[in-house]
């Protein structure tokens, strides 16, 4: 099956500053890669996808980028904001219907 | 609304006692799926659901059953519980046409 790993797992950056996360797949069949973001306490509520006929996509200060051939998707937050701090997971799935996790980053966004 | 539902959001059990929990959306969604969250280990796939009376093991299925007789609900079913089955649980939902997965609010179960 489908084999996600995320890293890294911890990220701690500075208010203003990107923030990088990364993600490798191992299901070349894999053509939906969503993100979401867990606030405490919260749901996963989905910030980004992109699906495999696309290489980047960009909403605002959040953006994804995804090579196929190497089978890594990364998400990009520039100008980050303490609102940011959240745990972030990527998945990789052949349709909506399963979802293969990462193990998810932590990301603390510091004033 | 549009939204994902889940009942109860928190339960504390005994081993082995039966128990349900729910779960229903009122997007019209084909797909439906459940997840565990354990710390360390992300979200794991327990079951999914393409649609009505179609359903398939996903990675963590072991002492879990659904079922799916109403396009609406998706109940998770523990049989006889026991203390690993200790976590948070979350309902999704999704179309077919934009893979989007939704989720519940979360169901924390804790097994003594």
């Amino acid at each position: 099956g489908e084999n996600v790993e995320q890293h890294p797992s911890t990220l701690s950056v500075q208010e203003g500053d990107s923030a990088v996360i990364k993600c490798t797949y191992s299901d070349s069949a894999s053509n939906y890669f969503p993100w979401y973001k867990q606030e405490l306490g919260k749901r996963p509520q989905l910030i980004i996808d992109i699906r495999s006929n696309v290489g980047e996509k960009k909403d605002q200060r959040i953006a994804v980028t995804l090579n196929k051939t190497a089978k890594h998707f990364s998400l990009h937050i520039t100008e980050t904001q303490p609102e940011d701090s959240a745990v972030y997971f990527c998945a990789a799935s052949r349709g909506g219907y399963a979802l293969n996790f990462g193990k998810g980053t932590s990301l603390l966004v510091t004033p | 609304e549009a939204q994902v539902t889940q009942n109860p959001r928190y339960l504390i059990t005994v081993t082995g006692k039966k128990l349900t929990v729910t779960c229903s959306q009122n997007m019209n969604h084909e797909y439906m799926s459940w997840y565990r969250q354990d710390p360390g280990l992300g979200l794991r796939q327990i079951y999914y659901s393409m649609n009505v009376e179609v359903t398939d093991k996903g990675d963590v299925p072991e002492g879990y059953k659904v079922s799916r007789k109403e396009k609406r609900n998706f109940p998770l079913i523990l049989e006889s519980p026991s203390p690993n089955q200790t976590s948070l649980y979350f309902c999704a939902s999704s179309s077919q046409v934009t893979d989007t997965q939704y989720f519940g609010p979360g169901t924390r179960l804790t097994v003594l």
